[in-house]
């Protein structure tokens, strides 16, 4: 079946330390996205990547990376700069020409950070 | 900057009530727009989109939702809700400015009383 895989479901970690959530899509989509869902702020973006080797900040950008070294993979690292990093993280892609086509969203990944 | 209204936080209605959920947006372009929907427990899916044409569409599960470019809105309506609608609702656009971005709404809670 195709779709996006987001590993693990739930994960905790101290304050101060990195952490990387993975996403994994084998859809064949060119690009690919990470959000946050906060209750009652809906989902806010945090990086996307229109091709391999490529990506760009969204609006909440601050104490995450990503890379995009190959196509059906975007890991998101949560860095320790992150002031508030407890939340729903969700993935997603789409087809290349990128307007013109729906998301389709992971799982999610819930973190925790204490 | 593009936005996404979404100005009911949470709705109860009784099975068989009519359903409208309000969504408007700024952007005064091209857009297309779509309407998500988040089971308990379930990923984020599709309910239905608009890209161009007629601006009434109709999605899965008797839903449908009504372009007005006038009013920037595109509300999604039910006629009859089940309680196997109680999900969270969001709308998102994408506008034709040659960005992937999507901005997502802030989300509506519907809860469906038996």
């Amino acid at each position: 079946d195709g779709g996006i895989t987001q590993s693990p479901k739930y994960l905790f970690r101290k304050e101060g330390q990195n952490v990387t959530l993975s996403c994994e899509q084998n859809l064949n989509h060119d690009a690919m996205y990470w959000y946050r869902q906060d209750p009652g702020q809906g989902l806010r973006l945090i990086y996307y990547s229109q091709i391999v080797n490529d990506f760009q900040k969204g609006d909440i950008a601050e104490g995450y990376s990503v890379s995009r070294e190959k196509k059906e993979s975007f890991p998101l690292t949560v860095t320790s700069a992150q002031k508030n990093p407890t939340a729903f993280y969700l993935c997603a892609s789409t087809q290349s020409g990128g307007s013109f086509y729906e998301q389709y969203f992971g799982p999610g990944t819930r973190l925790t950070v204490t | 900057a593009q936005s996404v209204s979404q100005h009911n936080h949470h709705v109860i209605l009784s099975e068989a009530a009519s359903l409208e959920l309000g969504c408007n947006y700024s952007y005064g372009g091209t857009v297309n727009l779509f309407w998500y929907v988040q089971y308990p427990g379930q990923h984020l899916q599709l309910l239905l989109k608009y890209f161009s044409g007629d601006p009434l569409v109709k999605g899965i599960k008797g839903f449908e939702a009504e372009f007005i470019k006038s009013k920037f809105s595109f509300n999604l309506r039910k006629p009859s809700v089940q309680w196997s609608d109680t999900a969270e609702y969001f709308c998102a656009v994408n506008a034709h400015s040659g960005t992937y971005k999507y901005i997502f709404g802030t989300g509506t809670r519907l809860k469906v009383l038996a």
